[in-house]
């Protein structure tokens, strides 16, 4: 059973366009997303995150919306650029027992291409 | 600022034998999680280590042991390997709990097991 679902697996976009990425979830009890970005033969590196008490969240070129109702997240990339082609992936945290268990549940991510 | 680190890069094994992997946390990080990537997957929770202790395990056998040591750096190690463990290990960090960015993880670049 899935939690995290990432629906689709890739997107291609043009240079100075908006990308948006996509993330459903399942599992109500996730209080904390994050979105990380993949390159090959690299760890994931983080992007960006939101807690379940707000609904947007900017850093720079990106944003990430959570509509908490719909149980759905958003990545927006603008403008998008051509070293922003990679697989970017959501996860998601809940507090677990003691408050100490942060695991992340990740979906299988989407492949992202910015063409010049 | 050191990342997080993990060796070795690549490992070939064969079916039945014994692994272990090793990872360096991120400076000031107390808390380790290993993950496993298969491929086209999104990483998969194996277990998290605070204060060397087991912080929590995710759908693995027991075949799958860690421990983490005094300076909170980690090992992995898995026994009686299948072909099915061939997969992206990674390695990832986490800061002090009660703070706000306790639930980012910052990963390191992976090792990557082939097991033939």
């Amino acid at each position: 059973d899935q939690q995290v679902k990432q629906n689709s697996p890739s997107l291609s976009v043009q240079e100075g366009r908006i990308s948006i990425l996509n993330c459903d979830y399942t599992n109500s009890m996730f209080d904390y997303f994050l979105w990380y970005k993949k390159y090959p033969a690299e760890g994931p590196t983080f992007l960006i995150s939101i807690s379940s008490i707000k609904d947007k969240n900017e850093d720079g070129r990106f944003t990430v919306f959570l509509n908490k109702s719909a149980k759905h997240l958003s990545l927006h990339i603008v403008p998008s650029q051509p070293g922003d082609s990679a697989v970017y992936f959501c996860a998601a945290s809940a507090e677990g027992s003691g408050g100490s268990n942060y695991k992340l549940t990740f979906g299988k991510g989407t492949l992202l291409t910015v063409n010049p | 600022e050191t990342g997080v680190t993990q060796s070795p890069t690549h490992l070939i094994k064969t079916r039945g034998q014994q692994v272990t992997l090793r990872c360096s946390s991120q400076s000031g990080h107390n808390t380790v999680s290993w993950y496993q990537q298969a491929l086209g997957q999104g990483p998969q929770f194996i277990f998290q280590y605070y204060r060397e202790e087991e912080n929590g395990r995710g759908n693995f056998p027991p075949r799958f042991s860690g421990l983490q040591f005094p300076n909170y750096s980690s090992e992995l190690n898995v026994n009686a390997l299948e072909l099915d463990d061939s997969a992206l290990y990674l390695c990832a960090s986490s800061g002090l709990a009660g703070l706000s960015s306790y639930n980012e993880q910052f990963f390191g670049p992976g090792t990557r097991l082939t097991v033939l």
